[in-house]
């Protein structure tokens, strides 16, 4: 079936603009994850939805970013007035929680330079 | 955020031989994922682990849930050129949480 997209899959901005990233779950997937990977480093929490529950915003860096996931499906990561050290590869991962499956699935990633 | 101890950072072996990377945390966890990341692409699941003690294969891939639950180890055993990439560790918390906590990442470079 099909995985986790993403799109775009590259995106070039101007400091000080905003930028939309989109991500579509895998079908039937109730959660999904918003992660930040600079440049060889690890992967950074930044959002986490599941079902109709409040999501988990622990890991936004600023109020420049926010995120929504509309109808339970398609989520759009928002940063808005980019700088520089947002440049970043933004992933996003779904998953169905409950019974013995907590797998993640990542998308491709949306490489974000912030010029 | 948090993250995991996740050891060696870098290692290159020359083709064939195995190897084996580990990660350890402070905490107690419910489950491990193991993944691979290749230059440009998303991570990708290689084993899900979800009991102490479990050992887990997939092809030439071996992963264990440590007794502890503070720690896991993935093996590659005859390394061939395309498993280079960067292998990170993930493990989810005993608190109820379906998030995740991931590794620094294994950089791993094999040598035809």
């Amino acid at each position: 079936g099909a995985g986790v997209s993403q799109s775009p899959s590259n995106k070039v901005t101007e400091k000080g603009k905003d930028v939309e990233l989109r991500c579509d779950p895998i079908s039937g997937h109730t959660a999904l994850y918003w992660y930040r990977q600079s440049l060889g480093q690890g992967l950074e929490f930044l959002i986490y939805f599941q079902g109709n529950s409040a999501p988990d915003k622990s890991g936004l860096p600023s109020d420049r970013f926010s995120a929504e996931r509309t109808g339970g499906s398609v989520s759009t990561l928002t940063i808005q007035r980019t700088q520089q050290e947002d440049s970043a590869v933004y992933l996003c991962a779904s998953s169905s929680p409950g019974g013995a499956s907590y797998e993640q699935y990542f998308g491709p990633g949306t490489r974000l330079t912030v010029t | 955020g948090q993250q995991l101890n996740q050891s060696p950072q870098s290692m290159f072996i020359q083709e064939g031989e195995d190897v084996s990377m580990n990660c350890t945390s402070s905490s107690i966890f419910n489950t491990w994922l193991w993944y691979k990341q290749d230059p440009g692409e998303g991570p990708v699941l290689l084993i899900a682990l979800y009991k102490a003690g479990e050992l887990t294969s997939n092809g030439r891939l071996t992963a264990q849930f440590g007794i502890t639950r503070k720690d896991s180890f993935l093996n590659i055993s005859a390394s061939i050129p395309s498993d280079v990439g960067i292998y990170f560790c993930a493990g989810r918390p005993t608190s109820g949480t379906y998030k995740y906590i991931f590794g620094t990442g294994t950089r791993l470079k094999v040598l035809a």
